[in-house]
């Protein structure tokens, strides 16, 4: 399996600052063929599911805020929210879809300083 | 819009089957190249990727649970479930069921429903 960790566990941001959280797998997630990174991240506030904010790493969900972007290539990627809103606490977790199983890092929980 | 919506038995007891159903509104579920997904949750903890059925039929499961797991479609229905056989007090959580879309992106989930193992 391809083991996610993220970092921090959590973090306090005043609003309108930026809050950035990292992401890191076990093996890349970088497909050469089509040179895209397998690689997803959720905001997920409490009692709601999990929403899907990027994919491939960096490509924004319809609909998502442009405040929110998403770096990175390989093993190590960032999840950078650039104004932190009052709406965007809640806990982000990134996700691989490199391969089976599917497997999401531990989570980062976002409040507000 | 495709909405999903979780059933199920909220309570089950230890060493039984935990069945779930999955009901999608919106489109047919074997229209398109989606894969239906479960995920589940324990209260405060991380995202746990059961598995995932094709619109074929096909399955993948998540080694940790493969040998009681079971995810079947019945198109009939528009539905697709979830078999979890026996369930120990380490399988309560919240169960979501969601939809894979193009390039693995989980881009509609269901509300979840929250099942327990006790006596």
């Amino acid at each position: 399996d391809i083991v996610m960790t993220q970092s921090p566990d959590s973090l306090a941001v005043s609003l309108g600052e930026r809050a950035t959280i990292n992401c890191k797998s076990s093996q890349s997630l970088l497909y050469s063929p089509n040179n895209k990174n397998y690689l997803s991240w959720y905001q997920q506030k409490t009692g709601q599911p999990p929403k899907l904010l990027l994919y491939w790493a960096s490509t924004r969900e319809s609909g998502v805020p442009d405040r929110f972007s998403g770096s990175g290539s390989g093993t190590d990627f960032t999840l950078t929210i650039s104004s932190l809103q009052a709406e965007d606490v809640a806990v982000y977790y990134c996700q691989q879809y490199y391969s089976i199983p599917r497997t999401f890092g531990p989570g980062t929980k976002v409040d507000i300083k | 819009q495709v909405p999903l919506q979780e059933s199920g038995p909220g309570l089950v007891k230890p060493s039984q089957t935990l069945s779930l159903t999955c009901t999608v509104s919106g489109g047919s579920i074997t229209r398109g190249s989606y894969y239906w997904s479960w995920i589940r949750q324990p209260a405060g903890k991380g995202l746990e990727w059961i598995g995932r059925i094709y619109t074929s039929g096909s399955t993948d499961y998540n080694p940790s649970l493969k040998s009681r797991v079971t995810i079947s479609l019945d198109t009939s229905r528009n539905q697709f479930s979830l078999n979890l056989n026996s369930v120990t007090a380490a399988d309560t959580a919240m169960y979501f069921c969601a939809r894979e879309g193009a390039g693995g992106k989980g881009d509609y989930w269901g509300q979840g429903t929250l099942v327990t193992v006790s006596s």
